[in-house]
């Protein structure tokens, strides 16, 4: 089992809809959280962090997080078109110092 | 605005040759990091550093070393470069943990050395 694990993609939604990126870890004791945003032939931009239980609002980015079940989702309402790119999720253990990545879900937002 | 500087963009290396790729972040974070992203492998650790002289070994550190003499700058070394090295390398930077209120503690990344190995 990989440590953290992202839905497989690639999602499409057409603009305007919500798109809902999913994560899962399996450490315990992992305490935060983030979502990063890579486009094609960049490298990737951390766009929310989230360390306890709930959701977390930025703009249209929601970022929620259930320790209990080891999930953290992000969703996107009113997806545009330059919200296409790769989501990466990664998990982060304070005492390990490092975070660990998912292999990342590709989303596509069309006109 | 540059806060992580990578100093290649691209790099082409032959077979055998020791390889030098510094990265340099002015936010005084204590902690940075080196990885590789590879197509259908993601992101993987090589080696991390939490204070100057300190060095934690990654996921993949084989073939790699690296060095962080000053807090801003982490160099990471191809000993003897060969073709599965061919890659991109991404550095990145964090403060450290300060609590479910820190801002600083998610990853800045550099903008990458596309490195091959002919």
């Amino acid at each position: 089992q990989k440590e953290v694990e992202q839905n497989s993609g690639p999602l499409s939604v057409p603009e305007g809809a919500i798109a809902s990126l999913n994560c899962t870890y399996s450490d315990r004791v992992s305490q935060s959280f983030f979502w990063y945003r890579q486009y094609s032939g960049k490298s990737p931009e951390l766009i929310m962090s989230i360390y306890s239980n709930g959701d977390k609002e930025d703009g249209r980015f929601t970022a929620q997080l259930n320790k209990a079940s080891q999930y953290v989702s992000l969703l996107i309402r009113d997806s545009q078109p330059s919200d296409s790119a790769t989501y990466l999720c990664a998990v982060r253990n304070t005492n390990a110092g490092k975070s660990t990545f998912g292999d990342g879900t590709t989303l596509t937002v069309k006109p | 605005d540059v806060k992580v500087t990578q100093s290649s963009r691209y790099l082409v290396k032959r077979t055998g040759e020791k390889v030098f790729l510094e990265c340099v972040q002015d936010m005084d974070h204590e902690n940075m990091f080196w990885y590789r992203q590879d197509p259908g492998l993601g992101l993987r650790l090589i080696y991390f550093s939490y204070d100057v002289k300190m060095k934690e070994k990654g996921d993949i550190p084989e073939g790699y070393s690296v060095s962080r003499e000053k807090k801003e700058r982490f160099s990471l070394i191809l000993e003897s470069a060969s073709t599965n090295q061919t890659s991109m390398y991404l550095c990145a930077s964090s403060g450290m943990y300060g609590g479910q209120g820190n801002t600083n503690y998610g990853y800045t990344f550099g903008s990458g050395t596309r490195l091959t190995v002919v």
